[in-house]
């Protein structure tokens, strides 16, 4: 089993709609989560990060975080078509290294 | 300032060469990292630096050699690459590795596209 999973994609949404991204880790002591966005051809961009059982919220993004179903999910709302990217889910471990999902390719259609 | 700064961006070397690749950050990070990224994939984890010490090698070839001469600086020198080495090679930083999980967000340079012929 992968440490942390995503889907890969891609997820296609119209602009306007919420986009929903999705994780899952293994490492039932992990304690941080960050959700990445990558555009193609430059380095990840931190978006979010949360570390309790809820949901967080800046501007159009909101993530959500289950530990107990060890989950962790990340929603844009009013999508644009700038949002289109690849989004990497990365988690803290126990070993206190960050390790990445394969990474959500996102697009968004005018 | 609040910039990871990676040199060069764009590297094209032989199998015989030898080069380095530079990270610099000023802001004070005691944690910094490199990353390997090839296309389509996620970043993998090849080496962390804490206080300026060696913490963690995610078992990569001896080819690469990490080298962190300062906080500020941190080197990973190239020697007889094969042309699966190709990739993005990420430099990132983190604010303090001894403060609780919360403080880890990591701050990427741009990192270098390194082509092996």
């Amino acid at each position: 089993q992968k440490e942390v999973e995503q889907n890969s994609g891609p997820l296609s949404v119209p602009e306007g709609a919420i986009a929903s991204l999705n994780c899952t880790y293994s490492d039932r002591g992990s304690q941080s989560f960050f959700w990445y966005r990558q555009y193609s051809g430059k380095s990840p961009e931190l978006i979010m990060f949360i570390y309790s059982n809820g949901d967080k919220e800046d501007g159009r993004f909101t993530a959500q975080l289950n530990k107990a179903s060890q989950y962790v999910s990340l929603l844009i709302r009013d999508s644009q078509p700038s949002d289109s990217a690849t989004y990497l889910c990365a988690v803290i471990s126990r070993n206190n290294d960050m390790r990445f999902g394969a990474g959500t390719r996102l697009t968004v259609k005018p | 300032d609040t910039e990871v700064t990676q040199t060069p961006k764009h590297l094209v070397m032989g199998m015989t060469n030898k080069k380095s690749l530079k990270c610099e950050q000023h802001m004070g990070h005691r944690a910094m990292y490199w990353y390997k990224q090839k296309a389509k994939k996620p970043p993998e984890l090849m080496f962390v630096y804490s206080y300026e010490k060696l913490s963690i090698n995610e078992s990569v070839p001896s080819r690469f050699s990490p080298e962190c001469p300062n906080s500020s600086l941190l080197n990973l020198h190239l020697h007889a690459l094969q042309p699966e080495d190709s990739a993005l090679y990420l430099c990132a930083s983190s604010q303090d590795p001894d403060t609780s999980l919360s403080n880890e967000k990591l701050f990427f340079g741009s990192g270098t596209q390194l082509s092996v012929l």
